[in-house]
Parts: C-alpha cells; sequence; structure tokens
C-alpha cells in the first residue's frame, strides 16, 4: 500500500522554466492538499482540493495552479518559476475534510536557480 | 488568519527524561488537534491526535489539551534518541475553517 506517491523527489530548475510536481493516493481519500516548507516558516498551505471537481486557495498560491485530475490525482504546476519558490513541497490527503489526519507524501525538494 | 504558536526550541533533554513539547492557538474555535513528528529530511508524520479537553495517551506519548486556555502539549516520557526530531502542532477550526495550520515546529534533541 503506497499511500501517497509524489513525483519527482528532486528538481532544479532555471528561473522562468515550468514543471508540474505530481502527486497520487491510493487510500480512496476525499480531500488533498500541497504545501511547502520553507526553514523558519513552517509548511503553508498552497493549494487544496477538499473533494474531486473542486479547487480552493491556500495561503500562498500566488504563482501556482492546480488540478484535481479525478479522486487519486492532484497535481502542482509552476507556470514560471522563480527562486522565491525554492523549497520543499508535500502532499498530503484526508480521508474527508474537517479534522481527519493528514497523510503526506515523501516530498519534492526544488530548487530554482 | 490562525495562527499556532510553539516553542522554536531547540530543546534539549537527556535520555530517560520527560520531554515536554508546547503549542499555543489564536481560533477558539478549532476542534481538532495534531501532533506530527519529522525527522531531518523526511516528510511529517502523525504521532498524536486530540478533539477532546483533558489528556490522550499513547505509549510514551501523552497528548494534552486545554480549550479554554489554547493550549495543546506533548509528552514524551522516557525520551530516546530516535526521538530527536521537529515536532509540528497543526490545529484546524470548524465549520468552513476546517483547513489545518501548522506551527513552526520544535527541534527536539534527546541526548544519550
Amino acid at each position: 500500500n503506497a499511500g501517497v506517491t509524489q513525483t519527482p523527489k528532486f528538481q532544479v530548475l532555471k528561473t522562468g522554466q515550468s514543471m508540474t510536481l505530481q502527486c497520487a493516493q491510493d487510500m480512496n481519500h476525499n480531500s488533498m492538499y500541497w504545501y511547502r516548507q520553507d526553514p523558519g516558516m513552517g509548511l503553508r498551505l498552497i493549494y487544496y482540493s477538499a473533494s474531486e471537481g473542486t479547487t480552493d486557495k491556500g495561503e500562498v498560491p500566488n504563482g501556482y495552479n492546480v488540478s484535481r485530475l479525478n479522486k487519486r490525482e492532484f497535481s502542482l504546476r509552476l507556470e514560471s518559476a522563480a527562486p522565491s519558490q525554492t523549497s520543499v513541497y508535500f502532499c498530503a490527503s484526508e480521508i474527508s475534510t474537517g479534522g481527519s489526519p493528514l497523510h503526506f507524501g515523501n516530498g519534492t525538494r526544488l530548487t530554482v536557480t | 488568519q490562525k495562527e499556532v504558536e510553539q516553542n522554536s526550541g531547540p530543546l534539549s533533554v537527556p535520555e530517560g527524561a520527560i520531554a515536554s513539547l508546547n503549542c499555543t492557538y489564536s481560533d477558539r474555535g478549532s476542534q481538532s488537534f495534531f501532533w506530527y513528528r519529522q525527522y531531518s529530511g523526511k516528510s511529517p508524520e502523525l504521532i498524536m491526535f486530540i478533539y477532546s479537553n483533558g489528556d490522550k495517551e499513547d505509549g510514551r506519548f501523552t497528548a494534552q489539551l486545554n480549550k479554554a486556555s489554547q493550549y495543546v502539549s506533548l509528552l514524551i516520557r522516557d525520551s530516546q534518541p530516535s526521538d530527536s526530531a521537529t515536532y509540528l502542532c497543526a490545529v484546524n477550526g470548524g465549520g468552513s475553517n476546517y483547513k489545518l495550520t501548522f506551527g513552526k515546529g520544535t527541534l527536539l534533541t534527546v541526548n544519550p
């Protein structure tokens, strides 16, 4: 049982390049989340999807877009990467919104030069 | 904007001691409270969750919640070097304010 799978694990981009971070969960969870984690800043919510077909902005959505492709998959896209987007990105899922524990993927370490 | 505050640490305790990690939150309507452990370079993993006032024990871990004081804590008894990690407090509110807000974490070091 894989849980939450993120790809890639590492990525280096040049400023202005685009990329998509992939996330898939096999736990039949309804809700999915994208966080970024920076030193001294903790985990900050970028976007979330309460259920298939819905997405909403979190605390730091600027520069990102998301797609909830189906119940399993939730992708995060950087259209024009900036050095400020250098971070570790975590995808998480939750059985349903409203106070259940989050299950995290292993993270993607992104560097933008 | 909900706020979750944790002692930044680092907190250093000797092996076998009790480690006490504290967290305060600003949203009085918060309903669910979580403690995650994060080893360096790894993803957060759930240790405990608590929904009601009082204590909840799971092995060497005890979560304590006081909603009146807007305070949640995590006690680790008989601390082991393997407990050395960053501990994240996470809180969510009720109704439409269900998304988790994380504290910045407390780095715990358990010295052999």
